[in-house]
């Protein structure tokens, strides 16, 4: 069984400071992590991903994640907000291949930039 | 087309109705993801098909769900005697053949259901 804990559901940060969200997980194998990202009436996108080889993880727009398996967490991080970061994050944990790749999506956090 | 396509974007229905929702995926995807994403939470895993079959359907939540997938590309989910628990936006995924790649979903921008 898999799950994911997303600690805010929402945050909110000004421009030009950093960006954090928190997230925990549990598997009870070595799993795939990935954060999606979804701007309003936009489809889910992928920032990036963790699959087992480097354990800092860079991404699309200035996002990083760290895996940390002794704390099991997976949490984003951006150094400097910018406007068109305000959307809803999702850390997502994906099942064994033989099992599908099926997603299990946290709850979410929600991003307010302000100016 | 480039990337997954959903139709219709919006459906507004009647409780006891019946609704279908229509994914197109990516071409060459074997595989096909539906998922359910109600108002204020992550989405939640429907049924996901591997070429034509259904794989995994653990996530249909009653037997008033249905989804298919006749060829292996375009696939169909179907929703019969509608309440109004079922409004949420419906999201399908694709991805290349489930054994060759490490879980990464190519997302539409679903299907909002609101039932009356």
């Amino acid at each position: 069984a898999q799950s994911v804990t997303q600690l805010d559901s929402h945050v909110s940060v000004s421009e030009g400071t950093p960006v954090l969200l928190r997230c925990n997980y549990s598997s009870s194998y070595s799993p795939s992590l990935f954060w999606y990202v979804q701007h309003p009436n936009k489809g889910l996108q992928l920032l990036l991903k963790y699959t087992s080889a480097a354990t800092l993880v860079k991404g699309i727009n200035g996002f990083e994640a760290e895996f940390k398996k002794s704390e099991t967490s997976f949490h984003l991080t951006k150094p400097s907000a910018h406007m068109s970061d305000a959307a809803e994050y999702f850390c997502v944990v994906s099942g064994l291949r033989a099992a599908g790749n099926k997603l299990t999506f946290g709850g979410g956090t929600r991003v307010l930039v302000k100016p | 087309g480039a990337g997954v396509s959903q139709t219709p974007s919006n459906k507004v229905t009647e409780k006891g109705k019946y609704v279908e929702l229509r994914c197109d995926p990516i071409s060459g995807h074997t595989a096909l993801y539906w998922y359910r994403q109600s108002l204020g939470q992550g989405p939640e895993f429907l049924i996901y098909f591997q070429g034509t079959g259904a794989a995994d359907d653990s996530g249909l939540p009653n037997d008033r769900f249905f989804a298919v997938r006749p060829e292996g590309s375009v696939s169909t989910l179907k929703i019969q005697r509608t309440e109004r628990g079922d409004s949420a936006v419906y999201l399908c995924a694709s991805s290349e053949q489930v054994t060759a790649n490490t879980g990464e979903l190519f997302f539409g921008e679903g299907s909002r259901l609101t039932v009356l």
